[in-house]
């Protein structure tokens, strides 16, 4: 139930296109959802974070879109760059207790020139 | 202003050792975790503390301890290590207790075991 479940496990975009990552969750109790970028070597950084009282979330070039209904949430990256080829995680929080981020499997993106 | 730092970055150690990875959280940061990324998945929370205290502790073996000094800094130790902790692992800081406002990581100690 703790569970954040995230695909594609890896996806392959070319320069200018739209990458579009999806995570689902099964518990209710979630209600902060960060998106977390890694590149290798280095730790994960904070992209951009939703919580469930809004639809979307825009931040130049990174949007999250969440569904509360269907318990679903996606990071789309517009105008996809070389640049932006790492490793993507989406994450979550308990309410009342969000002492630990619970993370998805990753995503690793890569930007084709 | 320095991020979070941790040290070592790379860390080779044999069967039934054991090992202490160190931690220094962003000035003024109160909070810091623990997590351990194994290669290929997700990160996995180990332990979190605030104020010097345990305040929450993940699905790990007692193998695993850690404790924070009055200078929030803070060490992960693992005792009799396995083949399978071989691992990234990774120190998160922030302000408050609680993870829902930004968290900052550092680039992890990566502990290979052989």
């Amino acid at each position: 139930q703790q569970q954040v479940k995230q695909s594609p496990q890896s996806l392959i975009v070319q320069k200018g296109g739209i990458s579009i990552i999806n995570c689902a969750y099964e518990n209710t109790a979630f209600d902060y959802f960060p998106w977390y970028q890694q590149f290798p070597g280095k730790g994960p950084a904070l992209l951009i974070a939703i919580r469930p009282d809004v639809s979307e979330k825009k931040e130049g070039r990174f949007t999250i879109s969440f569904n509360k209904s269907a318990k679903q949430f996606s990071l789309h990256i517009m105008d996809s760059q070389p640049g932006d080829s790492a490793t993507y995680f989406c994450a979550a929080t308990l309410s009342g207790s969000a002492r630990q981020l619970t993370f998805g499997s990753g995503t690793q993106l890569t930007v084709l020139p | 202003d320095a991020g979070v730092t941790q040290s070592p970055t790379h860390l080779i150690k044999t069967r039934g050792q054991q090992v202490t990875l160190r931690c220094s959280p962003i000035s003024g940061h109160k909070s810091v975790s623990w997590y351990q990324q194994v290669l290929g998945q997700g990160p996995q929370f180990i332990f979190q503390y605030y104020e010097k205290e345990e305040r929450g502790r993940g699905n790990f073996p007692d193998r695993f301890s850690a404790r924070q000094f009055p200078n929030y800094s803070s060490e992960l130790n693992v005792n009799a290590l396995l083949l399978g902790d071989s691992a990234l692992y990774l120190c998160a800081s922030s302000i408050g207790q609680f993870m829902n406002t930004e968290a900052f990581f550092g680039q992890g100690t990566r502990l290979t075991v052989v």
